[in-house]
């Protein structure tokens, strides 16, 4: 199993809303990763996560708030979003963080497409 | 900081070759390359280490230049499936053992019969 599976694929929010991203990979990956891409631009990381703690936060605004369970999920809650938050959310994992993942591959979900309204 | 890549956009006929650019300011251990086509997920395409060691698929080929920090993708005899926008991602480490992936603007590739 290579993949990187991403719940909701689409999700609409209002800006007063709470809602949750799902990511799960079963390839025992300890590196997990949000990015966010909008149209025609490239994903832009917003945290990572290496064995379970939160290594990296791109001063992503407090209004996402990652979690991570255990070393299969990756949820992010989402809480009072602008419009301007709307974008399609991209997980990866990949094998090692640190030293030893700059040469490992990282593998990408499909997504999740959320508009705010 | 975003590594930078060129050029922005390409246009080929199938069968025609190609090489994309991609360039950092700061020293580099590793360069990767993706590939994401239109509403799909990026996919990995290479990896280019310090020293000289590739990871990737066997039709890809790329180049990586320490010294200069460059790094190019060449795409020969171009396929109506190489179409999309190509990434380039630099990755450096920092204090603490954390590594960041971060993507250029990406190289819109486009194949036509």
């Amino acid at each position: 199993d290579t993949e990187v599976t991403q719940t909701p694929k689409h999700l609409v929010m209002g800006m007063t809303n709470k809602k949750s991203l799902k990511c799960e990979q079963h390839m025992g990956h300890r590196a997990m990763y949000w990015y966010k891409q909008k149209a025609k631009k490239p994903p832009e990381l917003m945290f990572v996560y290496s064995y379970e703690k939160l290594s990296i936060n791109e001063s992503v605004p407090s209004r996402f708030s990652p979690e991570c369970p255990n070393s299969s999920l990756l949820n992010l809650h989402l809480h009072a979003l602008q419009p301007e938050d709307s974008a399609l959310y991209l997980c990866a994992s990949s094998q090692e963080g640190g030293m030893t993942g700059m040469n490992t591959e990282a593998f990408f979900g499909q997504g999740t497409r959320l508009t705010v309204v | 900081q975003q590594p930078v890549q060129s050029p922005q956009a390409v246009i080929l006929r199938e069968g025609e070759d190609a090489v994309i650019n991609c360039s950092s300011s700061k020293a580099l251990y590793s360069v990767h390359w993706y590939r994401q086509k239109h509403g799909e997920a990026p996919v990995f395409l290479m990896i280019l280490l310090k020293g000289g060691e590739q990871k990737g698929h066997e039709k890809i080929s790329a180049s990586f230049n320490e010294k200069k920090q460059q790094s190019s993708l060449y795409l020969t005899a171009s396929q109506l499936s190489y179409s999309g926008t190509y990434f380039c991602g630099t990755v450096r480490l920092f204090s603490g053992g954390y590594n960041k992936l971060i993507f250029g603007a990406g190289t819109r590739l486009a194949v036509h019969p």
